[in-house]
């Protein structure tokens, strides 16, 4: 069974609406965390937010937020004013355990198109 | 933050070639490094896990005889790719984890083209 799941292969989003992409993910550890990467055309992984299993607030960075809900498995990002620059491939991760030296599984993406 | 660098950032070979890419963490000590393989257009697949000093453990399906990995000190590791093939060609990205930090960072990648 997938461990993490990206149902939206590609999204395009008007210039500076909020946008959501969405990640559900299965695990009977009860401890995760939970991560999302943006990847732009030149391929870097830029890290943009965590989500640890037990932590009780949804985790914010600027612009990102993740949309936690631990009953329904899910943590879905979501990008508020969407710039032309957050046209990218995006990926939500996995990491079974809290420490930092477990790998990572990732979901299969969500390229999002931002229109001017 | 902490940053990790590849070497090369591309490479073309002919068929039959090795290849050796590196992965180095520049600010900080790699107890733990990763490599991953993403082919176009899809998502990133964990190749194998090296620890400094350890053998590697490599993911099922991963041939460890074809992709060698050798993570000989803190702050370097590298992966050869033997008598590479067509299908070999892909993005090679390694990320390190040090003590103390709650994620991997990642390099920038490496672009494997065999002719």
């Amino acid at each position: 069974a997938q461990k993490i799941t990206q149902t939206q292969p590609g999204m395009f989003v008007q210039e500076k609406e909020a946008v959501t992409l969405d990640c559900t993910y299965d695990t009977s550890d009860p401890s995760y965390g939970l991560f999302w990467y943006k990847q732009p055309s030149s391929g870097e992984m830029i890290f943009l937010i965590y989500q640890g299993s037990y932590d009780q607030q949804n985790a914010t960075e600027g612009r990102y937020s993740l949309n936690f809900q631990k009953a329904r498995k899910s943590a879905n990002l979501v990008i508020s004013a969407s710039q032309l620059g957050d046209s990218a491939m995006y990926f939500c991760a996995m990491r079974e355990g809290l420490f930092g030296n477990e790998k990572l599984t990732f979901g299969t993406g969500t390229r999002l198109t931002i229109i001017p | 933050g902490a940053v990790v660098s590849q070497h090369p950032s591309w490479v073309i070979c002919k068929s039959g070639t090795s290849v050796k890419i590196e992965c180095r963490s520049l600010d900080f000590q790699a107890t733990t490094m990763f490599w991953y393989r993403q082919f176009p257009k899809q998502s990133l697949m964990l190749m194998a896990t090296s620890n400094e000093g350890s053998k590697a453990t490599y993911e099922q399906g991963v041939e460890k005889d074809k992709f060698l990995i050798n993570h000989a000190s803190l702050t370097l590791s590298t992966l050869t790719v033997t008598s590479a093939h067509p299908e070999d060609s892909s993005f090679y990205i390694c990320s390190a984890w040090g003590q103390g930090s709650n994620e991997q960072f990642f390099g920038p990648g490496t672009r494997l083209t065999v002719l």
